[in-house]
């Protein structure tokens, strides 16, 4: 079965720690993004990727870093720079049809980080 | 300012009845608009897209419109049903867009009650 795939589900960061979460998919999508979710929020882009080694920064992207070594991998970093982390995070992939822009996109169910 | 505002956040109706819900956006000019339903603790899923020079677009029991004067999107579930109780997202992408990044509400969450 495609899909998008994160992991862990459940993630928690001491003070002063960096932690990865990953996201993979299966789906042959060139973009990838990366989201944070607070309670009361909608959803906001740290990251994106429309292309393997190429990346962006969203609205949020200070505290956060990633990578773009492969075309089905988009790892996000939270960094102990990120002071208030504790949040929601999703991935995100998408067809990326030139001169559109339009497509869908594929979520997956998130990894819910907190502070110890 | 750009605001894109879902303007419930919540609406509690009962099974059999229609749903509306409404997405509202200012200083954008989009391309076309997403909706997305997100279950407790899931990732959002895509439901419908409508372009900017479509009224209306169906899928089953659901309905969306879409007003460029009036800068709104309506979406309807018809003959609505407990399942149908989750949070649903209007996301869209602005003109001018960078890379096509979509810009989403805050949610509102629809509770159907038997």
């Amino acid at each position: 079965d495609g899909g998008i795939t994160q992991s862990p589900k459940y993630l928690f960061r001491k003070e002063g720690q960096n932690v990865t979460l990953s996201c993979e998919q299966n789906l042959n999508h060139d973009a990838m993004y990366w989201y944070r979710q607070d309670p009361g929020q909608g959803l906001r882009l740290i990251y994106y990727s429309q292309i393997v080694n190429d990346f962006q920064k969203g609205d949020i992207a200070e505290g956060y870093s990633v990578s773009r070594e492969k075309k089905e991998s988009f790892p996000l970093t939270v960094t102990s720079a990120q002071k208030n982390p504790t949040a929601f995070y999703l991935c995100a992939s998408a067809f990326r049809r030139q001169g559109a822009g339009n497509q869908p996109q594929h979520f997956g169910d998130g990894t819910r980080l907190s502070i110890l | 300012s750009q605001k894109i505002e879902q303007n419930s956040e919540a609406l509690n109706i009962q099974e059999g009845k229609t749903a509306t819900l409404t997405c509202n956006y200012t200083n954008y000019s989009p391309a076309y608009l997403q909706w997305y339903r997100q279950d407790p603790g899931r990732g959002p899923v895509f439901l419908l897209l409508i372009r900017e020079n479509e009224k209306e677009k169906r899928k089953e029991r659901l309905k969306v419109t879409f007003d460029t004067t009036l800068k709104q999107s309506l979406f309807h579930i018809t003959a609505s049903q407990p399942a149908d109780s989750a949070t649903y997202l209007c996301a869209l992408m602005n003109y001018g867009g960078s890379q096509g990044n979509l810009i989403f509400g805050k949610g509102t969450k629809l509770s159907v009650k038997p």
